[in-house]
């Protein structure tokens, strides 16, 4: 089954401490991207990357960071979370115009 | 800056009836356009998309039209379904969708049976 899959999908952890949420995808797909949903903001880009080794920044990169050493993978990593970044996280993949979205991550950070 | 607008956060159809939805930009360098369905606790799913060299595009019950000198697209669902209860987030990109895509702010619909 083609799919998305990020880890976890639920976390609360504290400001300043290093987080990883992982995502991977099976379609073979180069493009993959990092999105945060806000209430009243919609869905904004975080990072994207059109396939290993490069990636560029979206509309929201400040206090992130990804690496796209293979291709099914984009991890997003979180150096020094704060509270300003909790929020619902979406990791994506694509081909064509057709966009596959993870599940979503809940990250609470206090 | 909110490059792509969607001005209304919510509308309510009866089922049967045609649903529109709406979305404005302001950035006249995108050329690409794509709507997505969001359920509660899912990733939002492609729905439809639109090249800007064309004026509208229709899958089944879903229709985009884009007016590129008012920078407006929308979409619209006949017949509308009690299914279709969604948020429906807007999006466009530069270069064919391949590069930075920015999302609007979605528009919950609920469609009353």
């Amino acid at each position: 089954e083609a799919q998305v899959t990020q880890n976890p999908r639920y976390l609360i952890t504290v400001t300043g401490k290093k987080l990883t949420v992982t995502c991977s995808q099976n379609m073979n797909h180069e493009y993959m991207s990092w999105y945060r949903q806000d209430p009243g903001l919609g869905l904004r880009q975080i990072y994207y990357s059109m396939n290993v080794e490069v990636t560029d920044k979206g509309d929201v990169p400040e206090g992130y960071k990804v690496s796209r050493k293979e291709k099914r993978n984009f991890p997003l990593i979180l150096e020094s979370p704060s509270p300003n970044q909790t929020s619902l996280y979406f990791c994506a993949s694509r081909r064509t115009d057709t966009q596959y979205f993870g599940p979503g991550t809940r990250l609470t950070v206090l | 800056d909110q490059q792509v607008k969607q001005n209304s956060p919510s509308l309510s159809v009866q089922e049967g009836r045609i649903s529109i939805l709406n979305c404005d930009y302001t950035n006249s360098m995108f050329d690409y356009f794509l709507w997505y369905k969001k359920y509660p606790a899912e990733g939002p799913t492609f729905l439809i998309s639109i090249s800007s060299i064309k004026d509208k595009n229709e899958d089944g019950r879903f229709t985009v039209f884009l007016n590129k000198s008012a920078k407006h697209l929308s979409l619209h669902i006949v017949p509308s379904q009690p299914g279709d209860s969604a948020v429906y987030f807007c999006a466009a990109s530069v270069a064919g969708g391949y590069q930075k895509v920015t999302f609007g702010t979605g528009t919950k619909l609920q469609v009353i049976p």
